[in-house]
């Protein structure tokens, strides 16, 4: 079974430069979620879909960040304009069920924001 | 509030037991986990386990629950250099159907 899968793995850009990171999540998943994981700190979620629909983005900087699931399937986040402070990991996960079931994670995405 | 607690560093040495401890916050968590990440990945799920149990075993791992203390630790038994990692507990924050982690252990291993 393959796993959760993002890219790019790693992206540099400088701030109020525009980003987008893709997540496509195991085949069958119906929740996937965003989180954010700034260096030395625990992922903290910033979002959650069920199928295609937001369970939770009490956490997501809606001013500057905005993350889509169209078809219930892959799902981007983008982040504009960057600041500085954006510089983390973007993990992404998926689960087949909120709440009760396990969330497996992808490799995340390496944002640098000089 | 929502927190998860764990310490920051845990040194050990090879084939001794390593213990990384935790604290929750959430009493009513159903579910309460243990990751693991290594350089530059993803969290891998190592092991959880159901708040009505006290203790789960697998393999080199033993997971101990302390309801009462809101208090979880793991156990890595015969800890080899592979199991240099950060470890990450968290809770099913149950009201909210969400996971909170902590900020992570990191175990590292000395010949």
């Amino acid at each position: 079974e393959a796993g959760v899968a993002q890219s790019p793995r790693y992206k540099i850009i400088e701030k109020r430069q525009s980003v987008a990171f893709w997540c496509n999540p195991i085949s069958g998943h119906a929740t996937l979620y965003w989180y954010q994981q700034i260096l030395g700190q625990g992922p903290k979620l910033l979002i959650q879909f069920q199928n295609n629909g937001v369970v939770d983005d009490s956490q997501l900087p809606k001013d500057r960040f905005s993350a889509e699931r169209l078809k219930g399937v892959d799902s981007t986040l983008k982040i504009q304009p960057a600041k500085l402070e954006d510089s983390a990991v973007y993990l992404c996960a998926s689960s087949l069920v909120a709440g009760e079931e396990t969330q497996y994670f992808g490799p995340g995405t390496r944002l640098l924001v000089l | 509030g929502e927190d998860v607690e764990q310490s920051l560093f845990l040194s050990v040495r090879e084939g001794d037991s390593s213990v990384i401890n935790c604290t929750y916050t959430d009493s009513s968590s159903t579910y309460l986990y243990w990751y693991k990440q290594e350089p530059g990945a993803g969290l891998q799920l190592l092991t959880y386990i159901f708040s009505n149990m006290d203790m789960k075993q697998d393999q080199r791992l033993t997971v101990l629950l302390n309801k009462k203390d809101k208090h979880l630790s793991l156990r890595i038994a015969d800890t080899q250099t592979g199991d240099s990692a950060i470890y990450f507990c968290a809770e099913e924050y149950s009201s909210a159907s969400k996971i909170i982690f902590g900020s992570g252990t990191r175990l590292s291993i000395r010949p």
